[in-house]
């Protein structure tokens, strides 16, 4: 079993639409939690992170953790193209300090 | 706003040279990363540095050594560049004791070994 596992994709949503992206992570130990955006062929960027149980929004992105299920997930309200990227859940590794635990990236297309 | 810069955005390079991948941060992070990505691979960690002077090996350091002389600066070596070192390397930097505790990456450096 990996330590973080995102579904691969691709998503693909219409424009508009929400987009929903899941992330599962094995280690109970567990802090924090990111999501980074990946465009093609730059370097991953943070959109959001969140530490607590519940939902955190961020304009139209809304990050939720459930600590007792080892799920985090991003959902993207209003979909737009510019939001096609390939998107990262990366989970802290319990009292190692910073390292993150990467998943494997979902890609998500928006259809205009 | 945290500011991770690397050397070069772009380097080709012959096997068997020995290639210096250069990473600086300006946000006095303690902690600093090095990572290739490839695809279908994701993101791997090479080595990864706590404090000045400090190196711990990643998940694939073979074929990689690091130096960390001063606190902002974290150097990935290739000491003998093999083709299949040709890869995307990201470096990041990230806070102790500050939050958000998550990790800022550069730009990354495109390294082609012929």
């Amino acid at each position: 079993q990996k330590e973080v596992e995102q579904n691969s994709g691709p998503l693909s949503v219409p424009e508009g639409a929400i987009a929903s992206l899941n992330c599962t992570y094995s280690d109970r130990g567990s802090q924090s939690f990111f999501w980074y955006r990946q465009y093609s062929g730059k370097s991953p960027e943070l959109i959001m992170f969140i530490y607590s149980n519940g939902d955190k929004e961020d304009g139209r992105f809304t990050a939720q953790l459930n600590k007792a299920s080892q799920y985090v997930s991003l959902l993207i309200r209003d979909s737009q193209p510019s939001d096609s990227a390939t998107y990262l859940c990366a989970v802290n590794k319990y009292n190692q300090g910073g390292k993150l635990i990467f998943g494997q990236g979902t890609e998500l297309s928006v259809k205009p | 706003d945290v500011k991770v810069t690397q050397s070069s955005r772009y380097l080709v390079k012959r096997t068997g040279e020995k290639v210096f991948l250069e990473c600086v941060q300006d946000m006095d992070h303690e902690n600093m990363f090095w990572y290739r990505q490839d695809p279908g691979l994701g993101l791997r960690l090479i080595y990864f540095s706590y404090d000045v002077k400090m190196k711990e090996k990643g998940d694939i350091p073979e074929g990689y050594s690091v130096s960390r002389e001063k606190k902002e600066r974290f150097s990935l070596i290739l000491e003998s560049a093999s083709t299949n070192q040709t890869s995307m390397y990201l470096c990041a930097s990230s806070p102790t004791g500050r939050f958000p505790d998550t990790q800022y990456f550069g730009p990354g450096t495109r390294l082609t070994v012929l």
